[in-house]
């Protein structure tokens, strides 16, 4: 059973840049879209849940256009982990961080997340 | 970038009783829809992909509905463990994905 964990620095300065990584195991990081999601604090349990991007295993990958100047998703398929950083944090990048398995296909489209990390929480300090 | 509604934020219900959960998209994303569910501190669970396809080890209790922009989630009988908030994600225009801001169902 595939499972997954995040890893990272849980204090972040403002400026500076939040970098976490994604191990995954019981499974092969190919095939899959391997994504970061964010939950801001707040209810009901934190505010609604916000797309960062993905890592396909060759390493192309696709940002969500408000993050895409401050973000690189990169992919260690020798170590079945990717890693997220983000530069020039601010408050508002304090969040839950969460990576997942997306499964994902063109005919017909589709591309969910069906396994996911616990969560880590990331906090922006001033 | 695909705005996702869900409505009620909140909806109180009883055990037993049947939750009809609503989410609407800014335009038409298809059957292209998922639904999640998350209880406190914990990840959110894929319940349910491609508007109605129920994901593996869903109670059949959990059915989906919808097509275009009206989507709707219902748990039929309501068990003691489907007390949770519950997303909806389309996946017919992106990037970004994007996520409804979520339903409450908690206890009456």
């Amino acid at each position: 059973q595939v499972q997954l964990q995040e890893s990272g620095p849980g204090l972040v300065k403002s400026s500076e840049t939040l970098s976490l990584t994604c191990t995954v195991s019981g499974g092969s990081i190919s095939s899959y879209y391997w994504t970061w999601i964010r939950q801001p604090p707040g209810q009901p349990p934190g505010k609604g849940l916000e797309w960062i991007g993905y890592i396909y295993d060759i390493g192309s990958t696709n940002y969500n256009p408000s993050l895409k100047s401050r973000l690189t998703i990169s992919v260690d398929t020798s170590k079945n982990q990717f890693s997220l950083k983000l530069s020039s944090v601010t408050a508002a990048d304090t969040a839950v961080y969460y990576c997942a398995r997306g499964r994902w296909g063109n005919l017909p489209l589709y591309y969910y997340m069906d396994v996911w990390g616990k969560g880590t929480t990331v906090t922006v300090s001033s | 970038e695909v705005v996702m509604t869900q409505s009620p934020a909140t909806l109180s219900v009883s055990p037993g009783e049947r939750a009809t959960l609503s989410c609407r998209a800014s335009q038409s994303v298809s059957n292209k829809l998922a639904w999640y569910q998350q209880k406190p501190g914990q990840a959110p669970r894929l319940l349910i992909y491609g508007a109605s396809t129920r994901a593996t080890g869903i109670p059949a209790r959990f059915s989906g509905s919808g097509s275009g922009t009206e989507f709707t989630l219902t748990i039929s009988s309501l068990q003691s463990e489907d007390f949770a908030v519950y997303y909806c994600q389309q996946y017919n225009n992106w990037p970004p994905l994007t996520f409804g801001g979520g339903t409450k169902v908690d206890i009456k």
